[in-house]
């Protein structure tokens, strides 16, 4: 089975600190993705790679960063935290060629005081 | 752009009694199109998949859904429903040739005794 790792279920930080969520998957998946899920709005595509080292904006990036320096390591930086990124926080991966399906971490449930 | 809308954003069944959770998605080719479950306290879980084979495509746990292209819709059934039914059910759908998924706002289901 395919295991997507992500580090911390329950975050609790302060606003202005430098936030780092960590996603590891064990099938060598080439694609990796980070999602925030509010309630009402479903899950919305912060950041994805498609490669080690390559990354492209999904449709709300700003205020965040990823980097992927390993295939199977793939991280969330909050680079200033702010109460507005209070959120579940979920990393998925997928193989291309398998049709498109997503694997999903647990999810990491983060709070911004 | 892509877009998914899930009618409903709660939806209250008896035990045993039909579930029907409704998907339409905008898109101006053949999509792929994806239903996932995310049990409380954890990440999603493909349910099922449709990728332009047959139009009625069969899940897990006796879920199936229904592709109509002329309603653009992807709604999801389940005959009777069971109290390990009781989830938030999202709604996704993806260009074939890319791997971003865009999903709707989910819809959480409570199954009553």
């Amino acid at each position: 089975d395919v295991k997507v790792t992500q580090s911390s279920r329950y975050l609790v930080k302060r606003t202005g600190e430098k936030v780092f969520l960590e996603c590891v998957q064990d099938m060598d998946h080439e694609n990796m993705f980070w999602y925030r899920q509010d309630p009402g709005l479903g899950l919305r595509l912060i950041y994805f790679s498609y490669d080690v080292k390559m990354k492209e904006k999904g449709d709300i990036p700003e205020g965040y960063s990823v980097s992927r320096e390993k295939k199977e390591r793939f991280s969330l930086i909050l680079e200033s935290a702010s109460t507005n990124q209070t959120s579940m926080y979920l990393c998925a991966s997928s193989e291309p060629d398998r049709g498109n399906i997503q694997y999903f971490g647990a999810g990491t449930r983060l709070s911004v005081l | 752009a892509q877009s998914v809308t899930q009618l409903g954003s709660h939806v209250s069944v008896s035990e045993g009694a039909l579930v029907l959770l409704r998907c339409n998605y905008s898109s101006s080719v053949p999509p792929y199109l994806f239903w996932y479950v995310q049990y409380p306290n954890q990440g999603l879980q493909l349910l099922l998949k449709y990728t332009s084979a047959a139009t009625l495509v069969k899940g897990i746990n006796g879920f199936e859904a229904e592709f109509k292209k002329s309603e653009t819709s992807f709604h999801l059934t389940k005959p009777s429903a069971h109290m390990s039914d009781a989830a938030e059910y999202f709604c996704a759908v993806a260009k074939a040739a890319g791997n971003k998924l865009t999903f709707g706002g989910g819809t959480r289901v409570l199954v009553k005794p």
